[in-house]
């Protein structure tokens, strides 16, 4: 089975803080997706990677950034976390579905609730 | 710009229902539909995926039909319980693009 794991289920942070979130997947996909995911909002996308090093702002990128250095790694960072960016992080990833062979069906790992007090 | 509208938003029904959830979509240009199940502060976990090429899948009492020319999908449980309570969400590939859009899902509850 496909498995996306999240380092961290629960963290709490003080604002101005640097807040690291790991996102790792064990089935060498080459997508791999941040979200957030907040009430009455719906999942919005915050930056998505399609290859090492590769990436591309999605919808709300701003305070964020991101890392990917190997295929299976995908980071989120805050780099000064604020009381607004309270919310559960999803991470994701699928094979590239332009690629005849592949399905492109996407896995979430189990989120991250975050708190920035 | 693709869009993604699910309805109802909201579902209460008691067990034992055959239910209907529904997905709309804007652009006909899909190369896949995935249906997705959330319970309350988890991830999403994928029930069905189903290619432009299909018409439906199906896995256990569940059944998922797409109807690319309409701009349709539904997904059909049949005869519900408790444990299907859950957020149900679909998001759809759209050609061209890497990125799946999502609908905002329906909140479904069946209650004993």
């Amino acid at each position: 089975d496909v498995k996306v794991t999240q380092s961290s289920r629960y963290l709490v942070k003080r604002t101005g803080e640097k807040v690291f979130l790991e996102c790792v997947q064990d089935m060498d996909h080459e997508n791999m997706f941040w979200y957030r995911q907040d009430p009455g909002l719906g999942l919005r996308l915050i930056y998505f990677s399609y290859d090492v090093k590769m990436k591309e702002k999605g919808d709300i990128p701003e305070g964020y950034s991101v890392s990917r250095e190997k295929k299976e790694r995908f980071s989120l960072i805050l780099e000064s976390a604020s009381t607004n960016q309270t919310s559960m992080y999803l991470c994701a990833s699928s094979t590239d579905a332009l690629i005849a062979e592949n399905t492109g069906e996407l896995f979430f790992g189990e989120g991250s609730r975050l708190t920035v007090l | 710009k693709q869009e993604v509208t699910q309805i109802p938003a909201a579902l209460s029904v008691p067990e034992g229902e055959n239910l209907v959830l529904n997905c709309s979509f804007t652009d006909s240009a899909i190369y896949n539909l995935q249906w997705f199940r959330q319970d309350p502060g988890k991830g999403l976990t994928s029930l069905l995926l189903i290619q432009s090429s299909q018409r439906e899948q199906t896995s256990g009492r569940l059944n998922a039909s797409l109807d690319k020319s309409s701009g349709r999908s539904t997904l059909y449980i049949a005869a519900s319980q408790p444990g299907d309570s859950a957020t149900y969400l679909c998001a759809v590939n759209t050609g061209g693009s890497y990125i799946p859009t999502f609908g905002r899902g329906t909140s479904l509850i069946v209650h004993p």
